[in-house]
């Protein structure tokens, strides 16, 4: 069964740094990865995917995120966060072979401080 | 509007009692989604529907019913409120896997709120 782990719950940051969000995933097939963003009191907004191809993918608002498939990781990494990067952010997976079921992870509450 | 709407978007209510949640998506996408959202656990898929009249099962469907009679809406109802179905639930849509992409984005609701007393 597909699991995602996203083992900060919450990490702060002043505005300017650098920011890297961990998940890793466990999956006996081949899947694809996501990261969505939740604003406060709004949906989930997706920032960036990974389908195939170049394991670093470009997302919205500055973000990217790593493929590791040895390390079964997607970490998503900001150069330079901003107050605005305030946020919740979960990663998610989903099996090639039934792409439209995603599995959440618990989430990671970014919290940029001036 | 275009988009993905859920009512109400707050709702209070007491144990036993039913509720309906309602999902409704103006892109006539197949797929429909219900996830609820709980602190420490992040999304959990509730009820999903590939077309009108085709539902099945989630992650964790004990207590809800859905239905889909028109593309468009998706309902989920609590048939008897239970104070651990206290969540924030979202509606979510994408386009069939026949529209040609390997993955098609889920879009998402703004979510309803609710408590059950």
């Amino acid at each position: 069964a597909q699991s995602v782990t996203q083992l900060d719950s919450q990490v702060p940051v002043f505005e300017e740094a650098p920011v890297e969000l961990r998940c890793n995933y466990s999956s006996s097939v081949s899947v694809y990865l996501f990261w969505y963003v939740q604003y406060p009191n709004q949906g989930l907004q997706l920032l960036l995917k990974y389908l195939s191809g170049s394991t670093l993918v470009k997302g919205i608002n500055g973000f990217e995120a790593e493929f590791n498939k040895s390390q079964t990781s997607f970490h998503l990494r900001k150069p330079s966060v901003h107050i605005s990067d305030t946020a919740e952010y979960f990663c998610a997976v989903s099996e090639m072979d039934s792409s439209y079921k995603l599995i959440f992870g618990s989430g990671t509450r970014l919290l940029v401080r001036p | 509007d275009a988009g993905i709407t859920q009512s109400p978007r707050y709702k209070i209510t007491e144990t036993g009692r039913q509720v309906t949640l309602m999902c409704h998506q103006t892109w006539s996408h197949s797929y429909m989604f219900w996830y609820r959202q709980d602190l420490g656990h992040g999304l959990r898929l509730i009820y999903y529907s590939a077309a009108a009249d085709i539902t099945d099962k989630g992650e964790v469907p004990d207590g809800y019913v859905v239905s889909r009679s028109k593309t468009e809406n998706f309902p989920l109802t609590l048939e008897s409120a239970t104070r651990s179905q206290t969540s924030v639930y979202f509606c979510a849509s994408s386009e069939s896997r026949l529209a040609g992409a390997a993955y098609n984005e889920q879009f998402f609701g703004p979510g309803t709120r609710l408590t059950v007393l």
